[in-house]
């Protein structure tokens, strides 16, 4: 298994609160993803970065920030969470070389 | 719009049975597509492929796309309860383009 761990794993939280979820690699791959899963959507990019502070947005950004201060952490920052971003947070990571991504275990959210 | 659609959308078979899994795309000037399973967690690589008519296997998968017709599919034979999992495949333009996924159920 590729070394990405994320954390938390299970959070519940109340709308309008933020949350900030973490994924951590020790690949050292250049490239990290955010998607969230959600029933008869698969998978959406939230955010993706390319390196040390080269973030950009994905198809589903609106209500998320992302930081990259180090190679091996991305974080995904909720500033208010809403009801509509209950979901499975999944972060990935790949080399500029190879397409393929490899996948962290998720967090599980839950915003009530 | 980049579009990936997976067929059929679930699916339930017995154990020993053949599935075969859709994926087809409305994407120009993609690099390869990958399909990966994914059980109760992460989802898992299984195959990337780039060149058309080319079959890539592994054990009782395999897959083939077809650049032409803007599909591919993945067959697994003789099934057994621990294909059951979601099936996702996405086309690499830049970023990944997933489709919606196909649940396979095998029953014993």
């Amino acid at each position: 298994d590729a070394g990405i761990t994320q954390s938390p794993r299970h959070k519940v939280t109340e709308t309008g609160t933020p949350v900030t979820l973490r994924c951590h690699q020790t690949e050292n791959h250049r490239y990290m993803y955010w998607y969230r899963q959600d029933p008869g959507h698969g998978l959406r990019l939230i955010h993706y970065s390319y390196g040390v502070k080269d973030t950009d947005k994905g198809e589903v950004s609106d209500g998320y920030s992302v930081s990259r201060s180090k190679t091996e952490d991305f974080l995904l920052t909720l500033e208010s969470a809403t009801s509509s971003q209950t979901s499975v947070y999944f972060c990935a990571i790949s080399e500029p070389r190879t397409e393929t991504q490899y996948f962290g275990p998720g967090t599980r959210l839950l915003v009530l | 719009e980049d579009k990936v659609v997976q067929s059929p959308l679930s699916l339930v078979v017995h154990e020993g049975d053949t599935v075969t899994l859709n994926c087809s795309y409305e994407v120009t000037n993609f690099r390869s597509l990958l399909w990966y399973k994914q059980e109760k967690k992460a989802p898992t690589f299984l195959f990337m492929l780039t060149s058309s008519g080319i079959e890539k296997k592994s054990g009782r998968l395999s897959s083939i796309l077809d650049k032409k017709e803007l599909f591919s599919i993945l067959n697994i034979t003789a099934t057994q309860t621990g294909d059951s999992a979601i099936y996702l495949c996405a086309v690499v333009k830049g970023k990944l383009i997933f489709g919606q996924g196909t649940t396979l159920q095998v029953k014993p």
